[in-house]
């Protein structure tokens, strides 16, 4: 059974404080390691998708890495509107579902 | 990338009622996925709706409880029967999005947050 497991559950930081959340994750056969942005009241949006180990993709101050265990989210200098709960998932095997972490909640104080 | 909209976005519900969820996305897709969000918990997936075909459920999932619709390529519903207390949660539709996005993303709904007393 796959599985995921996000940490910190809360990060609290500086503006401008920069930090990285992580993702572990056991799964058969990595089709996908993906990466979602979810504020409060919204669903989740999609951040980032990789697929093999040292793959690595950014997207402004959010860069994010994999290994054959892992999968960490670095934050750069983040802002306040960078606060939100971030989702770690993986799709493995012949499977179609995505197995979701419960996420990071991060919070940037100006 | 696919616009997916869902109503209602938040109710009330009293005990022992259902409620259903509607699920609009603005192109056709194949495959639409009912995820659920409990409070502290991760994102789980209810079942995998197709159009013309019975609903596929996940395990301690079953369709007496969450009967789905999905009466064409755009459309799904649905529905939280006999509503406990515990099913108070976020209901999330979402689609796989070959778009943008790139292909095998999901993309989701802003979530039917229910409230059962």
């Amino acid at each position: 059974e796959d599985q995921v497991t996000q940490s910190p559950e809360a990060l609290r930081l500086q503006e401008g404080e920069s930090s990285s959340l992580n993702c572990s994750y056991t799964v058969s056969g990595l089709r996908g390691l993906f990466w979602y942005r979810q504020d409060p009241g919204k669903g989740p949006e999609f951040l980032f998708t990789l697929y093999s180990a040292g793959e690595e993709k950014e997207k402004e101050r959010l860069k994010a890495t994999l290994t054959k265990k892992e999968s960490f989210l670095h934050i750069t200098a983040p802002k306040p509107e960078d606060s939100a709960t971030y989702l770690c998932a993986v799709r493995g095997g012949s499977n179609y579902k995505l197995t979701f972490g419960k996420g990071t909640l991060l919070t940037v104080n100006p | 990338s696919a616009v997916i909209s869902q109503k209602p976005s938040r109710d009330i519900c009293q005990r022992g009622t259902s409620l259903t969820i509607q699920c609009q996305v603005d192109s056709q897709v194949t495959m639409m996925f009912w995820y659920r969000q409990q409070p502290g918990q991760s994102l789980t997936l209810i079942a995998t709706a197709n159009q013309g075909s019975e609903a596929t459920y996940e395990s301690g999932f079953v369709i007496d409880k969450f009967p789905i619709s999905r009466p064409n390529l755009t459309f799904s519903t649905l529905t939280v029967s006999n509503m406990s207390p515990e099913d108070s949660s976020i209901y999330l539709c979402s689609v796989e999005d070959g778009g943008q996005t790139g292909a095998n993303v999901l993309t989701f709904g802003a979530g039917s947050r229910l409230t059962v007393l």
